[in-house]
């Protein structure tokens, strides 16, 4: 069974202090890593998507890296608007977890000004 | 294009009811998702559609949940009878295949389910 687990739960920063998220990972044969943003009272925002170890993405603050064990959100000199739940999920090719999306508990993330 | 649709945003009903939750896809995709989202468990795949047709409807809780999808651009969530403990956030989410490897999938606002 896929498993995702995110660390902190939590993450208080001030404006302008650059963090990481972690997202560990098991499953089998990881046909992609996916990280989503959700804010409150709407549904998972799609930030990017992971392929393969060695990957990186970004996206105006955000930068995303993989290995074969987890993915790191990297956020630079973050804004009080990057406040959110910041959700990993991995994309399995084993058996029924083909073409379904396993989430972790999800970081919130809020940035003080 | 108006993203994945969900109706209704909240429901409140009394337990033993039926609740019947809705959701148009994103036109031209071609999986379907329904998930639950709770403080406790997060969000958890409840059943998923490629191509209209069922494939994986093993987080359904219990025989008191059922879905379909009669056609590309509809499907429905039924919950009979309710109870409390359904009570939380139902999302339906559309992606598509592409050129054979699945992209991010794009979600709806979600319906707020409350059971008394």
């Amino acid at each position: 069974e896929d498993q995702v687990t995110q660390s902190p739960e939590a993450l208080r920063l001030q404006e302008g202090e650059s963090s990481s998220l972690n997202c560990s990972y098991t499953v089998s044969g990881l046909r992609g890593l996916f990280w989503y943003r959700q804010d409150p009272g709407k549904g998972p925002e799609f930030l990017f998507t992971l392929y393969s170890a060695g990957e990186e993405k970004e996206k105006e603050r955000l930068k995303a890296t993989l290995t074969k064990k987890e993915s790191f959100l990297h956020i630079t000199a973050p804004k009080p608007e990057d406040s959110a739940t910041y959700l990993c999920a991995v994309l399995g090719a084993g058996g029924t977890s083909y073409g379904k999306l396993t989430f972790g508990q999800g970081t919130i993330l809020t940035v003080h000004p | 294009d108006a993203g994945v649709i969900q109706s209704p945003r909240h429901e409140v009903t009394e337990m033993g009811q039926e609740v019947t939750l809705r959701c148009k896809p994103i036109s031209g995709h071609d999986y379907l998702f329904w998930y639950r989202q709770t403080m406790m468990r997060g969000l958890e795949l409840l059943i998923y559609f490629n191509n209209n047709v069922p494939i994986d409807d093993s987080g359904m809780p219990e025989d008191r949940f059922s879905a379909k999808m009669p056609n590309a651009s509809f499907s429905t969530l039924k919950i009979q009878p309710s109870e409390p403990r359904d009570s939380a956030v139902y999302f339906c989410a559309s992606s598509s295949t592409g050129t054979g490897t699945m992209g991010g999938y794009t979600f709806g606002s979600g319906t707020r389910l409350t059971v008394v």
